[in-house]
């Protein structure tokens, strides 16, 4: 039971780059996060997916979109990275009204 | 608009000493209010969890309080170790139609030296 896992740990992108991170969870859990996380900032919603099959924007969606693949994974794609996305991204998962379970977190610099 | 204020920012302690951390909140409806511990470079891992009708709940040597009338939530650590360094987030969930909205403090980063 590996809980919830992100890919990659590490990534540096240029100005204008896309790319995708990837996250998976084994708790058969309905509801998946994805979050930032910034300097001298609490974690800041990004989008969210209370079930498979359906997603919702978050506090901070501008710049990202996701993919519900299937009920494990959850992914989150910037189409075109700009230095204000440079930050930690977490992916969570949560239960029914349980606690949320985190990643071990992405950390994304764009130059 | 729904806040979660954290107090103090940082803290420094020696090895075997208690502290206390403080969370005030203004977020309405309220669902419950929960303590993560975030290691460095590690993603936040939940301590306490706490519904409106409780006033305590322990994890160990986390000692976690609610005071729903004045909104206001503390954690407290004993004879903390070194591995107690870390930052510690309060989140209090706002309850709504559309399931359950998070709302994090920026947390307080505590630092346990020998």
């Amino acid at each position: 039971n590996a809980g919830v896992t992100q890919t990659p740990k590490f990534q540096v992108l240029k100005t204008g780059q896309s790319m995708t991170l990837q996250c998976a969870q084994d708790m058969n859990h309905n509801s998946m996060y994805w979050y930032r996380q910034d300097p001298g900032m609490g974690l800041r919603l990004i989008y969210y997916s209370a079930s498979e099959g359906t997603t919702d924007k978050g506090e901070v969606p501008n710049g990202y979109n996701v993919s519900r693949l299937n009920k494990r994974e959850f992914s989150l794609r910037l189409e075109s990275a700009a230095p204000s996305q440079t930050s930690v991204y977490f992916c969570a998962s949560k239960g029914g009204v349980g606690e949320q379970y985190f990643g071990p977190g992405t950390r994304l610099t764009v130059t | 608009k729904n806040q979660v204020e954290q107090s103090p920012q940082s803290l420094i302690i020696l090895e075997g000493k208690n502290c206390t951390l403080q969370c005030n909140y203004t977020v309405s409806p309220f669902s419950n209010l929960r303590w993560y511990k975030q290691d460095t470079g590690r993603g936040p891992v939940s301590l306490t969890i706490m519904t409106f009708s409780e006033n305590t709940k322990s994890n160990g040597r986390y000692t976690a309080t609610l005071d729903a009338d004045t909104k206001q939530s503390s954690l407290h650590i004993t004879a903390s170790q070194l591995s107690d360094s870390a930052s510690y987030i309060c989140v209090v969930s706002e309850a709504n139609q559309a399931g359950t909205a998070l709302i994090f403090g920026k947390g307080t980063t505590l630092s346990v030296s020998s």
